[in-house]
């Protein structure tokens, strides 16, 4: 398997505009995570779907922030409009459940200037 | 609430060394527990996990962990660490219900020569 595939990898854009995360979860997987990483919070759990359904979205930062997960194999992280201190790592994850291993891709690397 | 504690944020020890890593949790039954390691620039990788059974947890690169109920700990040792270790650590508590796993603030490892 490919494992978890986020793009882009990495992203500069400028504060004010919109920003579009997406990630592809392992084949089977029915739980999908939205992590942040900062030197600052660490890794938060922004939000997490089963079986594309949101579950949790209590880390959301705010309403510019939104995640959709339109099928089972697909989901977006948006943020609009985006700002400096929006600038971090987003991961995303999966797994088969919720008490079993998590599966994180590589990262999106999100710099806003 | 669940929730995870690394209370050391840096580690420096010399290659071939024994490494113990600290991680506390705090939950009312018993957890299912995690170690992840990330390596600069790359998402987080399974190192080892506990369920339930055997106390002493034996995982990928030469990494044990234990779980002490009593101290609500779950360390996580090797005896020997290559400069191929330096990385960071995360400690990660899962619990029953839709809760996802919640991760440890996390702890750097810096391995000299």
């Amino acid at each position: 398997d490919a494992g978890v595939i986020q793009s882009p990898r990495h992203e500069v854009t400028e504060m004010g505009q919109e920003v579009t995360l997406r990630c592809k979860p392992i084949s089977g997987h029915d739980y999908l995570f939205w992590y942040r990483q900062t030197m600052m919070r660490g890794l938060e759990l922004l939000i997490y779907f089963n079986n594309n359904v949101p579950i949790d979205d209590s880390g959301m930062p705010e309403d510019r922030f939104s995640a959709k997960m339109p099928n089972a194999s697909f989901s977006t992280l948006k943020i609009q409009p985006s700002e400096p201190r929006d600038s971090a790592v987003y991961f995303c994850a999966s797994s088969l459940d919720i008490r079993n291993t998590i599966y994180f891709g590589e990262g999106s690397w999100l710099t806003v200037v | 609430a669940q929730s995870v504690t690394q209370p050391d944020i840096h580690i420096t020890v010399s290659e071939g060394a024994s490494l113990e890593l600290r991680c506390n949790y705090s939950y009312g039954a018993t957890p299912y527990l995690f170690w992840y390691v990330q390596s600069p620039g790359q998402g987080l990788q399974l190192l080892l996990k506990y369920f339930s059974g055997d106390t002493l947890v034996q995982g990928i690169k030469g990494f044990e962990a234990e779980f002490k109920r009593s101290q609500s700990s779950f360390n996580l040792r090797k005896p020997s660490v290559h400069w191929s270790d330096a990385a960071e650590y995360f400690c990660a508590v899962g619990a029953e219900g839709r809760r996802a796993l919640t991760f440890g603030s996390g702890t750097r490892l810096q391995v000299q020569p």
